[in-house]
């Protein structure tokens, strides 16, 4: 079955420190990649996607290719602040399908 | 344009009372999904629906839990009786058929089955 496979945490970085978060996936077909943010308290929120193979999806600095030679959407941001801390989800949408795996997430602390 | 709405945002019970927990989705959007959010299990997927009509009830962990969508702008979830292991955050979400599938989520509702 489709699976999201992430990076456990929690993540401590300082300020300004590069952010890497793996994240490999198992589906057939040609799904599609999302990641999500969580802060603290509120519902996830789409960070960034990409629909198909060599896609990058950008946002807010954030970015993650789509890689289906290795099955991997790595989420990569350069110079991380504090605010954004948060818990981060990878995910997948098979297409022609509306149900969405989420992996179980990974929390990101930054500190000043 | 609103988002999704969710009532209550906080809930304290006791245990073996009924809870029901509401979502209405963001307008246009024909599918809407029921999670739940532990420390220990993460984020389940409960039930979804699509046009109203429950699509994939696999998740609902067993008969105390039923979700209803009575129309396009209203779905509940109840749970009866409830029981102090049914303590986390529900979240509702939904989306609409011709996007790209990304999920729109409520502010969730935090259960406390005391």
């Amino acid at each position: 079955g489709n699976s999201v496979t992430q990076m456990e945490g929690p993540v401590t970085l300082s300020e300004e420190a590069f952010l890497t978060i793996n994240c490999t996936y198992t589906a057939t077909g040609y799904p599609s990649l999302f990641w999500y943010v969580q802060y603290p308290g509120e519902g996830l929120q789409l960070l960034l996607k990409a629909t198909k193979a060599d896609d990058k999806g950008s946002n807010k600095g954030f970015e993650a290719t789509y890689r289906k030679e290795t099955t991997s959407f790595h989420l990569e941001k350069g110079s991380v602040q504090v605010s954004d801390s948060a818990v981060y989800f990878c995910a997948l949408s098979e297409r022609g399908g509306f149900k969405t795996i989420f992996g179980a997430g990974t929390r990101l602390f930054v500190k000043a | 344009d609103a988002g999704v709405i969710q009532s209550p945002r906080h809930e304290v019970t006791e245990m073996g009372q009924e809870v029901t927990l509401r979502c209405k989705p963001i307008s246009g959007h024909d599918y809407l999904f029921w999670y739940r959010q532990t420390m220990m299990r993460g984020l389940e997927l409960l039930i979804y629906f699509n046009n109203n009509v429950p699509i994939d009830d696999s998740g609902m962990p067993e008969d105390r839990f039923s979700a209803k969508m009575p129309n396009a702008s209203f779905s509940t979830l109840k749970i009866q009786p409830s029981e102090p292991r049914d303590s986390a955050v529900y979240f509702c979400a939904s989306t609409r058929t011709g996007g790209f599938h990304e999920q729109f989520f409520g502010p969730g509702t935090r259960l406390t089955v005391l």
